[in-house]
């Protein structure tokens, strides 16, 4: 079945810094949606991309997705403490089937 | 965005009892809900799609006679844990899709319900 993995799974680093997650889907996606999820909180939507080498901007973070519409990214540029949690990418494919992927947990030193 | 509460947030039961969780979309229909099941510091496992008025698809390896699902209408969908046990112990939390409109492809989580099985 469709596989969604997720890399690195922990990414710590200093205020100031900047941080980026991967995704990868073994199959391709009809679109592709990132959530980040706050400590003791549950996910909530950031964006979806849907076309292929869609790159999309929120304030300081990017996100892309790839050409060939099996892989995307999220980066975020000068880490602050609020960008805390951990970051969800969900590969969604035709069929309407949703798979997370393991997700990427930040902590952000001050 | 749009809202959808979960009922209850935190339920603590003895082992072999049953326990119905709520997922209600607020202020939209939900075409279809999900539930998800979450381990500490793990990501969500989808357990099943409901579409309003069917039968939930389950996904590979969850048991259906075990975790009922109802999705009764646009804006209600339930979850039952029968005979729960220890091992059932998790973070369940639901989400909903529209369907329709801008916001067609969009997950709306839950807060989530904290159960424990003594």
């Amino acid at each position: 079945g469709q596989q969604v993995m997720q890399i690195p799974q922990y990414q710590h680093v200093q205020e100031g810094e900047d941080f980026t997650t991967y995704c990868n889907s073994s199959t391709t996606l009809s679109n592709i949606q990132w959530y980040k999820q706050r400590p003791g909180g549950h996910p909530v939507f950031l964006i979806q991309l849907v076309k292929s080498g869609e790159v999309k901007k929120q304030k300081r973070l990017t996100f892309q997705f790839g050409e060939a519409k099996k892989n995307s990214s999220l980066h975020i540029t000068a880490t602050q403490t609020t960008d805390v949690g951990t970051y969800f990418c969900a590969g969604n494919t035709n069929a309407g089937k949703s798979t997370f992927g393991d997700g990427t947990t930040l902590t952000v030193k001050p | 965005g749009a809202v959808v509460s979960q009922h209850p947030s935190r339920v603590i039961c003895k082992s072999g009892t049953s326990v119905k969780i709520e997922c209600r979309s607020l202020d939209f229909q939900a075409t279809t809900m999900f539930w998800y099941r979450q381990f500490p510091k793990k990501s969500l496992m989808l357990m099943a799609t409901s579409n309003e008025g069917s039968k939930a698809t389950y996904e590979q390896g969850v048991e259906k006679d075990k975790f009922l699902i109802n999705h009764a209408s646009l804006t209600l969908s339930t979850l039952t844990v029968t005979s729960a046990h220890p091992e059932d112990s998790s973070f369940y939390i639901c989400s909903a899709r529209s369907g329709q409109g801008p916001l067609v492809n969009e997950q709306f989580f839950g807060p989530g319900t904290r159960l424990t099985v003594l």
